[in-house]
């Protein structure tokens, strides 16, 4: 079976400009996670969805960061505009059990650099 | 809420020498805990899991960890490494409907 798909691989863009990241998840998959991975440290969940819904964005800094998973199968996550500090990879993860008990399936994850 | 930490950032280790990576976590509720792979590049893979039942649980690769409820710990063990071990490895932790935290790595060197 195919695993999580993300695009695009690598990212390099100036501080105050927009970009936005692609996940395709495993078929099948209800809930999709977003992942922020800031160098030397582990990831940090942004953004959990359940199908098509929001179930936890807690942490997601919602003054420049947003994500949406229309018809609750591809997910995009955009930041506008972008820091310094954004610089990081982002990992898009995939399952087919909602909460933790299930394996969560990652994909490469897109490197993002700002400068 | 829960913590992770994983107190060596760097393992070097010879192939074919057995190693422990550490992990001890921190939580007022009981625990599901994890350990996951990161190969250069890539994504994270799943390692193994302790969610209940048996504290030795054994994972992909040869790893296995062993979950100890007194000392709040869950090593990583593997008897016999392989250069292609040479990864990071995190340890995450989380509590029923609560979300995965993941401590801050420990990168494995495995030279010959």
């Amino acid at each position: 079976e195919a695993g999580v798909a993300q695009s695009p691989r690598y990212k390099i863009i100036e501080k105050r400009q927009s970009v936005a990241f692609w996940c395709n998840p495993i078929s099948g998959h209800a809930t999709l996670y977003w992942y922020q991975q800031i160098l030397g440290q582990g990831p940090k969940l942004l953004i959990q969805f359940q199908n098509n819904g929001v179930v936890d964005d807690s942490q997601l800094p919602k003054d420049r960061f947003s994500a949406e998973r229309l018809k609750g199968v591809d997910s995009t996550l955009k930041i506008q505009p972008a820091k310094l500090e954004d610089s990081a990879v982002y990992l898009c993860a995939s399952s087919n059990v909602r909460g933790q008990l299930g394996e969560q399936y990652f994909g490469p994850g897109t490197r993002l650099t700002v400068t | 809420a829960q913590s992770v930490t994983q107190l060596d950032s760097q393992v070097p280790v010879f192939e074919e020498a057995p190693v422990e990576l550490r992990c001890n976590y921190s939580s007022s509720v009981s625990v599901y805990l994890f350990w996951y792979v990161q190969y250069p590049n890539q994504g994270l893979q799943l390692l193994l899991k302790y969610l209940s039942g048996s504290t030795l649980v054994k994972g992909i690769n040869g790893f296995e960890a062993e979950f100890n409820k007194s000392q709040t710990s869950f090593h990583l063990r593997k008897p016999s490494v392989h250069i292609s071990d040479t990864a990071e490895y995190f340890c995450a932790v989380s509590a029923p409907a609560s979300k995965l935290t993941f401590g801050t790595g420990t990168r494995l060197q495995v030279t010959l």
